[in-house]
């Protein structure tokens, strides 16, 4: 089962502030976060492995609750070069070890 | 960080005809690698999961005898789509797994197959 992303899209200007959502049904143990922009592979931005950590990678955090099974991405100041679509994934799939993605939040930053 | 290539990166085939796709860790030895596939405007959708030595775990609606996947080495995966037919036609996205505490997984840069 797919983890359920919310907004679907996001549309900043330069500088401006964005949460992204991502929140299963599932008991969580570890999110990924990836950033795809258009026709390119996903880039990895980081993962978290424990309930109530936090991550940070430049302006872009995260947050994971794992008794909410919630993981939130924060992207501060945003830059043009964070436009994108931004997904979260825990694994699962059948073997277990696999990242299941949700559909995903299309940001768009604008100057 | 880890690099995972992919070949060819377009494809563009006739429909009934085999296509091969190639993913390969360049920097480090994956055990277990991941075949996704993306239509457009919609997410990454697991395909199968690809440990070498062993057979392919497929995921639910995903056909065995269709997508063929081969893990023959620590460095290489390939996916072999066959009797290709224009409802194939996606972008096909691997990712192996670098083992260790995190499990970050990376990813190719994607094949674009085009079925006519």
């Amino acid at each position: 089962q797919q983890p359920v992303q919310s907004p679907q899209a996001v549309i900043l200007r330069e500088g401006e502030d964005a949460v992204i959502n991502c929140s299963s049904s599932k008991a969580l143990y570890s999110v990924h976060w990836y950033r795809q922009k258009h026709g390119e592979a996903p880039v990895f931005l980081m993962i978290l492995l424990k309930g109530g950590e936090q991550k940070g990678h430049e302006k872009i955090s995260a947050s994971f609750n794992e008794k909410k099974q919630q993981s939130s991405l924060y992207l501060t100041a945003s830059q043009l070069s964070y436009s994108g679509t931004y997904f979260c994934g825990p694994p699962e799939g059948q073997a277990g070890t696999a990242l299941i993605f949700g559909k995903g939040t299309t940001l768009s930053v604008s100057s | 960080g880890a690099v995972v290539s992919q070949h060819p990166s377009r494809v563009i085939c006739k429909s009934g005809t085999s296509v091969k796709i190639e993913c390969r860790s360049l920097d480090f030895q994956a055990t277990t690698m991941f075949w996704y596939r993306q239509f457009p405007k919609q997410s990454l959708m697991l395909m199968a999961t690809s440990n070498e030595g062993s057979k392919a775990t497929y995921e639910q609606g995903v056909e065995k005898d269709k997508f063929l996947i081969n893990h023959a080495s620590l460095t290489l995966s390939t996916l072999t789509v066959t009797s290709a037919h224009p409802e194939d036609s996606s972008f096909y996205i691997c990712s192996a797994r670098l083992a260790g505490a995190q499990e970050t997984q990376y990813f190719g840069p994607g094949t674009r197959l085009l079925v006519l």
